[in-house]
């Protein structure tokens, strides 16, 4: 069945420095992964995919991937991460059953520091 | 564009209760997925529906329905409230067919709290 892992459950980091968020992923072929965020009380944005190709995926608000099929990792990046970046974030794998479900794994809820 | 609409916003029921939650697709698309986010669970699949027929189904009892009208839009709704159904309920729509690669896009949500 496939699955997603997020190991840790915050993330802390300071105002200007790089946010890494990880995702392990488990999956039978070959996966569609996503990254979504989640602010309070709101529901969940799409930042990025990946299905094929590009092992670095960018999405939005400055945001990227990286694929690492080795690895089976995913973990989401972003190179100078701002006090807004502060929310809960998902990665999900879709569920091969033939249908559009989502596998989510637990988030990781970021916290910038000013 | 507008995006996925999900009514009422917050509600509160009490333990026996029953609620209806509805959800308005992004305009075109025809897949419709609602789940239930706790603490404790995180995100749980509920169902899907795309073109009036649930395709699929989450591990929840049969209190738990749902279904899909010809205009796309979607109903949940929970009969018989326990304390635990409360939640955040995220509907997302999706513009692809099945198996697709598709992104889903999700609503505000529809927060019940069950006392």
């Amino acid at each position: 069945a496939q699955s997603v892992a997020q190991p840790e459950d915050q993330v802390n980091v300071a105002e200007g420095n790089p946010l890494t968020v990880k995702c392990t992923y488990s999956v039978s072929g070959n996966p569609y992964l996503f990254w979504y965020v989640q602010y309070p009380n709101r529901g969940l944005q799409f930042l990025l995919k990946y299905i094929t190709g590009d092992n670095l995926v960018k999405g939005s608000y400055g945001f990227e991937a990286e694929f690492n099929k080795s690895q089976t990792s995913f973990h989401l990046k972003k190179p100078s991460a701002l006090v807004s970046d502060s929310a809960l974030y998902f990665c999900a794998v879709r569920v091969l059953d033939g249908n559009n479900r989502l596998a989510f794994g637990k988030g990781n809820q970021v916290v910038v520091i000013p | 564009k507008a995006g996925v609409t999900q009514t009422p916003r917050y509600l509160i029921k009490t333990r026996g209760q029953q609620v209806t939650l509805s959800c308005s697709p992004i305009s075109g698309h025809r897949s419709v997925s609602w789940y239930q986010q706790t603490p404790g669970q995180g995100l749980q699949f509920l169902f899907e529906y795309f073109s009036e027929t649930q395709r699929n189904k989450g591990n929840f009892p049969g209190r738990f329905s749902g279904r899909q009208f010809s205009n796309s839009r979607s109903e949940m709704n929970v009969s018989t409230l326990e304390l635990g159904d409360s939640a955040l309920y995220l509907c997302a729509s999706s513009g692809r067919d099945r198996g697709s690669s598709g992104e889903l896009f999700f609503g505000e949500g529809s927060r019940l709290t069950v006392l």
